[in-house]
């Protein structure tokens, strides 16, 4: 069973530009999530998507913005990119029912803003 | 709003010498709590949650609701152990799954 894919795996982009990142779920997995991890602020939730419609949203501004597709798959934008973007970004998919709790991560798309 | 706090960010011991990683959270809900574990070039990882109250590894983590913790323990800590530790919780509401990640511990076991 392939796992989470996560492509581009590294990317340098200047500020100002955007950026859209694009993550594969396990198959079957209809749940995604994105987090942003640096070393100063851990894991932070950006936001889950479920069946295409987007069901929970952490504290970012409006330029972090994602989609689902109906294949499950997700991609995250990032518009006006600033120095502080910066970061590993990282897809994980989860099941229904009772693993539905269970997270299952890509290896992440590393950020560089310039 | 739920939060997860993990007081030690380094934690070294020597190898056989019993572990406990300390995990905290606020949460005025029912949350379900788990471990993940990142190895070195390793992607980050489900190593336990609270209601399979299994052994992985060796590890055991309790849910104490009255003092709001989710300890990880180990009696015997091997060099493998090693690794990046997060404690996380997940705050269920009517839309789905809310996970909130703690700060994460550094566990160095020496030999």
């Amino acid at each position: 069973k392939a796992g989470v894919t996560q492509t581009p795996r590294y990317l340098i982009k200047t500020r100002g530009q955007q950026v859209t990142l694009s993550c594969s779920p396990i198959s079957g997995h209809r749940s995604v999530s994105w987090y942003q991890q640096t070393p100063g602020q851990g894991l932070q939730f950006l936001f889950e998507y479920f069946s295409e419609t987007q069901r929970n949203k952490g504290n970012f501004p409006g330029r972090f913005s994602g989609r689902q597709f109906s294949n499950s798959r997700s991609e995250m934008n990032v518009s006006t990119l600033e120095l502080g973007d910066s970061a590993l970004y990282l897809c994980a998919s989860s099941p229904q029912g009772s693993g539905a709790n269970v997270l299952t991560f890509g290896a992440g798309s590393r950020l560089t803003v310039l | 709003a739920q939060r997860v706090t993990q007081p030690e960010k380094l934690l070294s011991v020597f190898k056989g010498a019993p572990v406990e990683l300390k995990c905290n959270y606020s949460y005025s809900g029912s949350p379900e709590l788990f471990w993940y574990v990142q190895y070195s070039r390793q992607r980050l990882q489900l190593l336990l949650r609270h209601i399979s109250r299994e052994s992985i590894k060796g590890f055991t983590a309790d849910l104490n609701k009255g003092e709001t913790s989710f300890h990880l323990k180990k009696p015997f800590a091997q060099e493998e152990d090693s690794a990046m530790y997060y404690c996380a919780l997940s705050a269920p509401d009517n839309y789905g799954q809310n996970f909130v990640f703690g700060p994460g511990t550094r566990l160095s076991v020496l030999p």
